[in-house]
């Protein structure tokens, strides 16, 4: 059965911190991989992407993959409250993409 | 540009019922990928459908189905309905696919089954 994981949260970050989030998953022939940011109430919005080991920077956000370790991770930095959000990662892999559960984030002014 | 439309809003349904969900992609898009999202379950893929075929598939029994037309827009069937069924019903609009770095969603329709 192919997983993605991630901690369900709340993740509670200062304004103006690093706020990082953290998913594995558990097939190895997996592809790609996104980070989706859901407001309450609303539909996932897709903010990153990475098929490639190593990090990818948009603005203030990061994105890391390490194939080896099955370890994808987003940071985000300068954090704002509209950052307050539930973060889903997904995993592509073969004919299918596998969601996490989400990791609420909550920004503290 | 329009984005994704998808209709009704919400709908309740008996159990043992079917129902169609509509979703209209962002013009030029031809590709249709359908979700359902529950508190349990969280966002789970369906299927994706690209100029008019079948392209992938998630693990869903039978009674779940789609297509979709030469305009794009795509259509989520499900038979036989049960109370399990009641969830989020997401359409997703990708000019290449899953596997893309743009994946626009539409606003979801709400289905409760009774």
């Amino acid at each position: 059965q192919k997983e993605v994981e991630q901690n369900s949260g709340p993740l509670s970050v200062p304004e103006g911190a690093i706020a990082s989030l953290n998913c594995t998953y558990s097939d190895r022939v997996s592809q790609s991989f996104f980070w989706y940011r859901q407001y309450s109430g609303k539909s996932p919005e897709l903010i990153m992407s990475i098929y490639s080991n190593g990090d990818k920077e948009d603005g203030r956000f990061t994105a890391q993959l390490n194939k080896a370790s099955q370890y994808v991770s987003l940071l985000i930095r300068d954090s704002q409250p509209s950052d307050s959000a539930t973060y889903l990662c997904a995993v592509e892999g073969g004919d299918k993409i596998i969601f996490g559960k989400g990791t609420r984030l909550h920004i503290l002014p | 540009k329009a984005g994704v439309t998808q209709t009704p809003r919400y709908l309740i349904k008996t159990r043992g019922q079917q129902v169609t969900l509509s979703c209209s992609p962002i013009s030029g898009h031809r590709s249709v990928s359908w979700y359902q999202q529950t508190p349990g379950q969280g966002l789970q893929f369906l299927f994706e459908y690209f100029s008019e075929t079948q392209r992938n598939k998630g693990n869903f029994p039978g009674r779940f189905s789609g297509r979709q037309f030469s305009n794009s827009r795509s259509e989520m069937n499900v038979s036989t309905l049960e109370l399990g069924d009641s969830a989020l019903y997401l359409c997703a609009s990708s000019s290449s696919g899953i596997r893309s770095n743009e994946q626009y969603f539409g606003p979801g329709t709400r289905l409760t089954v009774t």
